[in-house]
């Protein structure tokens, strides 16, 4: 079935340090999304990108469409204690439903 | 915005019991969506709204689960004989049918089943 993978499940890092966390789907996606979790909340959106090969940028963070909408990442630059979360993504294959991906959770030691 | 309501934030039952939740969306919004998430995962889809017409429910659901938007605004969420494997949050999320359309999520119903 339809499905969006994301890795790594887990990510520690020190504060200062880039992250990264990535999605797949097997099938071509007609948009995807990237939410953030903070411990004990809900889902907030990031961004949402529709177009192949589309980079966007918040701040220290670079958003990336796979020239073939199959795939898509999530970079943050210089990370800080306040970029603790879960982050997901989610792909949609006709700009309906959302899939989410499991997410990746990020720790920053200070 | 005044941000999605649900209720109740917890809810604690015994097996084989019905369980109701109400999910209030962001007034202008004309989707609505229900998602459930258990601990370490991402939400997963249950059922989605478009003002009040039910366009899809997830094969994965149990017959034993219902959702109904009577006037295309709240939206309820049954779940009849509650079973343990059924304990998690569940999400609504309300959003706008466009193509930039990004979904605004409510803080969640904790489902316990004992």
């Amino acid at each position: 079935g339809q499905q969006v993978m994301q890795i790594p499940q887990y990510q520690h890092v020190q504060e200062g340090e880039d992250f990264t966390t990535y999605c797949n789907s097997s099938t071509t996606l007609s948009n995807i999304q990237w939410y953030k979790q903070r411990p004990g909340g809900h889902p907030v959106f990031l961004i949402q990108l529709v177009k192949s090969g589309e980079v966007k940028k918040q701040k220290r963070l670079t958003f990336q469409f796979g020239e073939a909408k199959k795939n898509s990442s999530l970079h943050i630059t210089a990370t800080q204690t306040t970029d603790v979360g879960t982050y997901f993504c989610a792909g949609a294959y006709n700009f309906n439903k959302f899939y989410f991906g499991s997410g990746t959770k990020l720790n920053v030691k200070p | 915005d005044t941000g999605v309501s649900q209720n109740p934030r917890h809810k604690i039952t015994k097996r084989g019991q019905n369980v109701t939740f109400r999910c209030d969306p962001i007034s202008e919004h004309n989707r609505l969506y229900w998602y459930r998430q258990t601990l370490g995962q991402g939400p997963e889809f249950l059922t989605y709204f478009q003002n009040e017409a039910q366009l899809e429910k997830s094969r994965l659901l149990s017959d034993r689960f219902s959702a109904e938007r009577p006037k295309g605004s709240f939206s309820t969420l049954e779940i009849q004989r509650t079973e343990q494997g059924d304990s998690a949050m569940y999400l609504c999320a309300s959003g706008r049918t466009t193509t930039n359309e990004k979904l605004f999520f409510g803080s969640g119903t904790q489902l316990s089943v004992l």
